[in-house]
């Protein structure tokens, strides 16, 4: 069975810092890897894929991901923060024979001056 | 044009009541999906429509949800006598073709059940 686990359902970082949320997945086949971005009260905004392509994936944003099968990871990664990233992250996973999203508990990003 | 809308933006009832949420999706997207997002259980996958084909209802949580895709277009989600556990935000998406494709998702409709 799929499933997806975020380490760390809080992360605050200075402005200018690196922002790294990580993400776990479990699969037994290979597996499409998203990050989703949720402001508050909206829908959920597609940041990055990953569909067995390049490895590192750009995003928008300056936002970035990279598929490290042998960790079963996909973090998401920005050199540096800005205010207008705090907002919650959430991983999802599917695989090609499943038509839904398996997505993570999310990570709430707090970016302070 | 847009993305996906749904409405209404929120909605709140009274328990043991029904309620239906509407979703437009994007124009010429085949797929629809309806999530729902909980305090208690985070995102979770409800149904799933594409084209023609017998929809994937694995995710509806009980009998009392059901859903409908009118044309290929336009889908509602319904919930009969609602339980307070039934507070939530639905989430819309959908995408061109299905599996491949990336889902877009629409605002949500934030309900509340009293």
């Amino acid at each position: 069975a799929q499933s997806v686990t975020q380490l760390g359902s809080h992360v605050s970082v200075s402005e200018g810092a690196l922002v790294l949320l990580r993400c776990n997945y479990s699969s037994s086949v290979p597996p499409y890897l998203f990050w989703y971005v949720q402001y508050p009260n909206q829908g959920l905004q597609l940041l990055l894929k990953y569909t067995s392509a390049a490895t590192l994936v750009k995003g928008i944003n300056g936002f970035e991901a990279e598929f490290k099968k042998s960790e079963t990871s996909f973090h998401l990664t920005k050199p540096s923060a800005h205010m207008s990233d705090a907002a919650e992250y959430f991983c999802a996973v599917r695989t090609g024979g499943y038509n839904k999203l398996i997505f993570g508990a999310g990570t709430r990003l707090a970016v302070h001056p | 044009g847009a993305g996906v809308s749904q409405s209404p933006s929120n909605k709140v009832t009274e328990k043991g009541k029904d309620v239906e949420l509407r979703c437009d999706p994007i124009s010429g997207h085949t797929a629809l999906y309806w999530y729902r997002q909980s305090l208690g259980q985070g995102l979770e996958f409800l149904i799933y429509f594409q084209g023609n084909s017998a929809p994937d209802k694995s995710g509806l949580p009980s009998d009392r949800f059901s859903a409908e895709r009118t044309g290929g277009s336009v889908s509602t989600l319904t919930i009969q006598r609602t339980q307070q556990e039934d507070s939530a935000v639905y989430l819309c998406a959908s995408s061109a073709r299905g599996v491949s494709d990336t889902q877009y998702f629409g605002p949500g409709t934030r309900l509340t059940v009293l």
